[in-house]
């Protein structure tokens, strides 16, 4: 079964640093573009990073940019978010979502991971 | 960044009610306009992707519909299974952006 499994979450200090995994597992984790979306507690769904299929190619939301860094081992089959300068509105369930993109269906997230949850307070 | 607007935010119907969710963005996005359906405590389903393909294993009930900076999903018959939030999401720039959400309830 196609699956992604995040991991790394928890409880972090104003200020603090953390890093998401995401695990992927039954799909050529390598061929495809990867996401991060996050969902802070009771709102909607917020987009945060995208990046390509060989990790050369990376985007961020601007309420991320400059403080978070996305990246990939496809030898390892995992994605990463490595979050820093953290601040308590990030708190929010994270997760990883795969992108399919096909010339006639266009792009989107078709496999998403259960999430994983960060949460900033002293 | 592009806009999204839904909606309306949240929506009371009763079981077997046709059900309609609007999505304008900022600026045109040509077809590159996703559905997601949530659940509470879940992740986010792909219900529609391209304005109006259905996503395998999506039930027929559900549908889309729209180009450029205004679209719509369709529920044709409310099911008991069908209350929950739903999302549009555009996929036309290269930072992708979801609507506020719509919170479908029973009535």
């Amino acid at each position: 079964e196609v699956q992604l499994v995040e991991s790394g979450g928890g409880l972090v200090q104003p200020g603090g640093s953390l890093r998401l995994s995401c695990a992927a597992s039954e799909f050529t984790f390598s061929s495809y573009w990867m996401h991060w979306v996050r969902q802070a507690p009771g709102k909607g769904l917020v987009w945060v990073s995208r990046i390509s299929s060989a990790g050369s190619s990376t985007t961020y939301a601007d309420s991320v940019k400059g403080r978070f860094t996305v990246s990939r081992d496809n030898a390892k089959n995992t994605l990463y978010l490595q979050m820093n300068s953290l601040r308590a509105e990030d708190t929010a369930v994270y997760y990883c979502a795969r992108e399919y993109y096909g010339f006639w269906s266009g792009y989107y997230m078709d496999v998403w991971g259960k999430g994983t949850t960060v949460t900033v307070s002293s | 960044d592009i806009q999204m607007t839904q909606s309306p935010s949240s929506l009371s119907a009763s079981v077997g009610d046709r059900v309609a969710i609007t999505c304008r963005a900022s600026q045109s996005i040509s077809s590159y306009l996703n559905w997601y359906q949530q659940k509470p405590g879940k992740a986010p389903k792909l219900l529609i992707y391209a304005t109006s393909s259905l996503q395998s294993g999506v039930p027929s009930r559900f549908s889309g519909s729209g180009s450029g900076t205004d679209f719509t999903l369709t529920i044709s018959s409310l099911q008991p299974e069908d209350f929950a939030s739903y999302y549009c999401q555009q996929s036309y720039s290269t930072s992708w952006t979801f609507g506020q959400g719509t919170q479908v309830e029973i009535k």
